[in-house]
């Protein structure tokens, strides 16, 4: 089946960076893109972006441009996503999520990772 | 970028009944149109995407509609396993933006 699990919660200061990962399985990995979502406290989702783990191509939204690296690593069937100069903002559950085609819906969750920001 | 409104941001229902949530796009997004269930301190789950196709074992009560700038999620015989915020999706393009939720409560 189907699975994405991601790494467990971090706790950071602000101005630092954070790196969760999220490894697939139940599927080729290489054949769905993979979006991350954030969900600060007590709100709603937040598309962060998208990427292309076949050619590694990506893309995020405008709000976190220059702030949000996304990777992955083929062999482990695992992305990638850190987001850098954290603030307290930023203090939010993340998701993985799969897209099973081109611009898509998202079928597929990961947990949710817990990222705390805090001095 | 387009906007994605949802309206009510809550409601409440009783047992049995038909709820219907509305999301509007600021522009048109044919039918790239999802919609998400959130129960409290779980993950989203899809239930609708292409405006109406529902997701794999998603009970028949929920159904969607629209296309263009205008959906409709519809709850028929509303169920207690129901209690939710339920959010829309577009995903035409990037960014693939949720609307605020629409959270219901029985």
């Amino acid at each position: 089946q189907v699975q994405l699990v991601q790494s467990g919660a971090e706790v950071k200061k602000p101005g630092a960076s954070v790196k969760v990962s999220c490894q697939a399985s139940g599927y080729t990995f290489t054949t769905y893109d993979i979006n991350w979502v954030r969900q600060a406290p007590g709100q709603g989702l937040e598309w962060m972006g998208w990427m292309n783990p076949n050619s590694g191509s990506a893309g995020s939204a405008q709000r976190f441009q220059g702030r949000v690296t996304m990777t992955r690593n083929t062999s482990i069937s695992t992305a990638y996503m850190e987001l850098s100069s954290l603030r307290s903002e930023d203090t939010a559950v993340y998701y993985c999520a799969r897209g099973p085609v081109v611009n898509s819906h998202f079928d597929y969750w990961g947990q949710g990772t817990l990222v705390t920001v805090s001095s | 970028d387009i906007q994605m409104t949802q309206s009510p941001s809550s409601l409440s229902a009783s047992v049995g009944d038909r709820v219907t949530i509305t999301c509007r796009a600021s522009q048109g997004i044919t039918n790239y149109l999802a919609w998400y269930q959130q129960k409290p301190g779980k993950v989203p789950k899809l239930l609708i995407y292409a405006a109406s196709t529902l997701q794999a074992g998603v009970p028949s009560r929920f159904s969607g509609s629209g296309s263009g700038t205008d959906f409709t999620l519809t709850i028929n015989n509303l169920q207690p396993e129901d209690v939710a915020t339920y959010y829309c999706q577009k995903y035409n393009n990037s960014p693939r933006t949720f609307g605020q939720g629409t959270k219901v409560e029985i």
